[in-house]
């Protein structure tokens, strides 16, 4: 696709379960981030992908919290354990390199029961 | 690292009122600054973006920022604004080919009044 591709757009799950969130990014984009959004809190970073370096994981929350990027492209953010805190918007975000433009996905919204 | 302060959470203006967002960030590198806005139910886009060329920079919709070093700002500003400008505004910053990631302030909304 043109765009960046996020699923599931919408999940809802019980307090303790794991879930899988999936990013998609734009084709050849070499950076590839996850943000968390929610009510007055703004974009929370995550974790940043760039090329072949070691991910920068320094904004994820917990342990609970994981992410890969399987050969460069395709990314999945994984919440362990879920608690209601973890209620969010997950915005996945590419661009082409440290300094381009960011391209966001519809972002997949997480409701923990 | 870097980080982003946006000062008020939310800012209301009439139609035809200049419009200010403010933005001041830390870097320890010269940085790259961005503002992204988020109108009512749609995704994130890039409004303008400032990477060490021309400190006023223009973007879409007729904003445009000053990057000022010396107060470590990159503010937004419009002189005039329209009711399709109601929307969330976002400042970021980048240290660019440092590697490090772009962080996001939390955000202000823009509220415009007829």
């Amino acid at each position: 696709g043109a765009g960046v591709s996020q699923s599931p757009s919408n999940k809802v799950t019980e307090k303790g379960k794991d879930v899988e969130l999936r990013c998609d990014p734009i084709s050849g984009h070499t950076a590839l981030y996850w943000y968390r959004q929610s009510l007055g809190q703004g974009l929370e970073f995550l974790i940043y992908f760039q090329g072949n370096s070691a991910p920068d994981k320094s904004g994820l929350p917990s342990d609970r919290f994981s992410a890969e990027r399987t050969g460069g492209s395709v990314s999945t953010l994984t919440i362990q354990r879920t608690q209601q805190e973890d209620s969010a918007v997950y915005l996945c975000a590419s661009s082409l390199g440290a300094t381009g433009e960011l391209f966001f996905g519809e972002g997949s919204r997480l409701t923990v029961l | 690292a870097q980080s982003v302060t946006q000062l008020g959470s939310h800012v209301s203006v009439s139609e035809g009122a200049l419009v200010l967002l403010r933005c001041n960030y830390s870097s320890s590198v010269p940085p790259y600054l961005f503002w992204y806005v988020q109108y009512p139910n749609q995704g994130l886009q890039l409004l303008l973006k400032y990477t060490s060329a021309a400190t006023l920079v223009k973007g879409i919709n007729g904003f445009e920022a000053e990057f000022k070093k010396s107060e470590t700002s990159f503010h937004l500003t419009k002189p005039s604004a329209h009711m399709s400008d109601a929307a969330e505004y976002f400042c970021a910053v980048s240290e660019g080919q440092a590697g490090t990631a772009l962080i996001f302030g939390k955000g202000t909304t823009l509220s415009v009044s007829s």
